[in-house]
This record gives structure tokens, C-alpha cells and sequence, in this order.
């Protein structure tokens, strides 16, 4: 266990619908980061967020959101989903703003889009 | 921008040793990173190079020349269960991924 905490760990949905992914970090550390990994692709870094606020923006559609909550708990909308958004969703999460030691992932949501 | 640059499959005998190679573009550079991830699970970290020269960790040494671009992974005494990705990782203002080096370690 990386303590890192995802949820759903996989999820099946249809086009045209919204999901709520959830992360929740390790025990301290402030950063929160959201990847995506489509078949075959390497991990697409989407945004991160520190300690509340947003702080990186990566390539993140128009279609997804994503906020941190107090208790830094994290969350990634992804709504009128398409069948291209069928991948696995990564979070992970480091102590400070920079990732200089490395990230900690969580195990990933399988999303589906049908 | 980054770019990151590594092999796409990579075969090794059990025992041997393997060498994977990155070669990166960037605008600016605080270190890079290589990650080891088995299909359909997260990835885990292998090593952080900082400064240039050779990191030994265990079976698994990294190598850094941040004139030149590159960096490469050591995998030694290879075992069936090192067969996975190797993802190497710049890091500057945020984290960018190769797409990663699929190795098979066959018998």
C-alpha cells in the first residue's frame, strides 16, 4: 500500500456521461497530481494542485476539472465522456510543490467509456 | 517543453544485464527520475538523478550526463519478474513522462 488512496478502482460509464474520480494522498504530503494512460501511451500529466490551489496545468481537455479539497483530498470531473477517454487514471501525490523526490501513485481508476 | 526519448521494446535473458537508454530535451532541468511499472499497475520509483555520474541502488544503477541529454538504467543479475515498463521522468516546474521502455526477460 503507497497510501495513496484512489476510488473507484475501476468504473464503467457511457458516453456522454460525468464521473468523479477521488484521491486521496499520502499522509502529509500537500501535492496532489492527476495523470492519464491511454493504451499503449505514456502518462499524460493533467494538473496538480497544492495545498488547495491549483499549480501546474498539463493537458487537461476543456471537459475536465479538477479541485482539492480542505482535508487535500482530490477530485478529477470528467464530463461528457467519449470513448477516447477510456484509460487509466493516475494520482499521485509528494510533500511539497516540486515532485524533487519523486512521486508516490496511487493504484489507478480504470475508467471504460462504452 | 520537454521531450523525452526511450527504446519502445526491449528483450534480455534471465541473469544478463540491460542496459535502457533516455535521451531528453529541456528547457530547464532539476532532475530526472526512472520508474519501473508492471502492466495495469501504478508505477513505483526506481531512482532520482540530481548530478551527473552513475547512482547504485541494489541490482538497479542509474546514469546521468545532463551536458549530453542522457541518461540510461542498469538492470543486473535480470529476473522474470523485472519484465515491465521502465519510465524515464524529467522534472521541471513539473513532471514529464517518456512513454516508457516495455522489457521482456525471457528464460
Amino acid at each position: 500500500d503507497s497510501g495513496v488512496t484512489q476510488t473507484p478502482k475501476h468504473l464503467i460509464t457511457a458516453t456522454g456521461q460525468r464521473v468523479t474520480l477521488r484521491c486521496s494522498p499520502r499522509s502529509g504530503d500537500l501535492s496532489v497530481y492527476w495523470y492519464q494512460q491511454s493504451l499503449d501511451q505514456g502518462l499524460q500529466f493533467l494538473i496538480q494542485y497544492y495545498n488547495g490551489e491549483e499549480r501546474a496545468k498539463g493537458n487537461i481537455l476543456e471537459r475536465f476539472s479538477a479541485q482539492q479539497f480542505p482535508d487535500l483530498h482530490s477530485e478529477l470531473n470528467l464530463s461528457s465522456l467519449e470513448l477516447g477517454d477510456s484509460a487509466l487514471y493516475f494520482c499521485a501525490s509528494s510533500v511539497g510543490q516540486e515532485a524533487n523526490y519523486g512521486y508516490t501513485f496511487g493504484s489507478g481508476t480504470r475508467l471504460t467509456v462504452v | 517543453g520537454q521531450n523525452i526519448d526511450q527504446p519502445t521494446e526491449m528483450t534480455a535473458t534471465e541473469g544478463a544485464i540491460v542496459q535502457i537508454n533516455c535521451t531528453y530535451q529541456t528547457s530547464g532541468f532539476n532532475g530526472l527520475f526512472w520508474y519501473q511499472q508492471h502492466a495495469g499497475e501504478a508505477p513505483t520509483f526506481l531512482s532520482y538523478n540530481v548530478l551527473d555520474g552513475l547512482e547504485e541502488k541494489g541490482r538497479f544503477s542509474s546514469f546521468l550526463s545532463r551536458s549530453k541529454g542522457y541518461s540510461y538504467l542498469l538492470l543486473k543479475e535480470l529476473q522474470m519478474k523485472d519484465s515491465a515498463s521502465y519510465l524515464c521522468a524529467i522534472t521541471y516546474q513539473k513532471v514529464t513522462f517518456g512513454t516508457g521502455t516495455k522489457l521482456q526477460v525471457i528464460p
